[in-house]
């Protein structure tokens, strides 16, 4: 059974980056046309999709967030990571990775995600 | 971007009775190369993450129970809940994943009533 767990800060400073790491088990993430993504969800709001990272290594941002994030991949330790740089408190949120196919946002498997707050 | 519309926000159906959400995109997300609508929906109880219902408008994830069903094409879909059981207490999101910034809905709040 494929799963999926974030790890990273859970506060962050304003101005500074926020990382955070998703680690697959259970399956690989250089499996063929897989996608691998980032989701938000900030308090009392819904769902905003940040990003996805295809199998072979390019990468699907939101629009909104482009010049912000960078998502990667490390195949040696099956895991990919976000960094969104710059943060304010508008990107305070419960951040969820999770597995995408036939599309970068068409997720079936999801991590429980973790909450990340924004605060001096 | 396209936007994603569902209404209602909250709806509270009796248990055993019919529950009906509804989602309409900004602009059509049936892609006609391959006639296949490119809208899923989603179940998000408390503390859990997103789970994934629907996609390509009316097909059920594996797993999924056959009372829930999606139905519409091009704009105007609809995800309908057969016979209301408690499990299925949750916020209820609609997304479109045909193009960047692949959007959902801003989510149904689904309660007993």
């Amino acid at each position: 059974q494929l799963q999926l767990q974030e790890s990273g800060p859970g506060l962050v400073k304003p101005s500074e980056t926020l990382s955070l790491t998703c680690t697959v088990s259970g399956g690989s993430i250089s499996s063929s046309s897989y996608y691998w993504g980032w989701i938000r969800r900030p308090p009392g709001k819904g769902l905003e999709w940040i990003g996805s990272i295809y199998y072979s290594g390019s990468t699907h941002y939101n629009p909104s967030l482009k010049s912000r994030v960078t998502i990667s991949a490390d195949t040696s330790k099956n895991l990919f990571s976000l960094n969104l740089s710059s943060v304010t408190a508008a990107d305070a949120a419960v951040y969820y990775c999770a597995r995408g196919f036939w599309s970068p946002a068409l997720f079936d498997y999801w991590g429980q995600g973790t909450l990340v707050t924004v605060s001096s | 971007d396209i936007v994603m519309t569902q209404s209602p926000d909250s709806l509270a159906v009796s248990l055993g009775e019919r529950a009906t959400i509804n989602c309409k995109s900004s602009q059509s997300v049936l892609y006609s190369s391959n006639n296949k609508n490119y809208l899923a929906w989603y179940q998000q109880k408390p503390g859990q993450p997103p789970k994934l219902l629907i996609y390509w408008a009316s097909t059920r994830e594996s797993g999924v129970p056959d009372r829930f069903s999606g139905s519409g094409s091009g704009t105007d879909f609809t995800l309908t809940i057969s016979s209301l059981q408690a499990e299925d207490v949750a916020v209820y999101y609609c997304q479109q994943y045909f193009i960047n910034a692949y959007t959902f809905g801003q989510g149904t709040k689904l309660e007993i009533k």
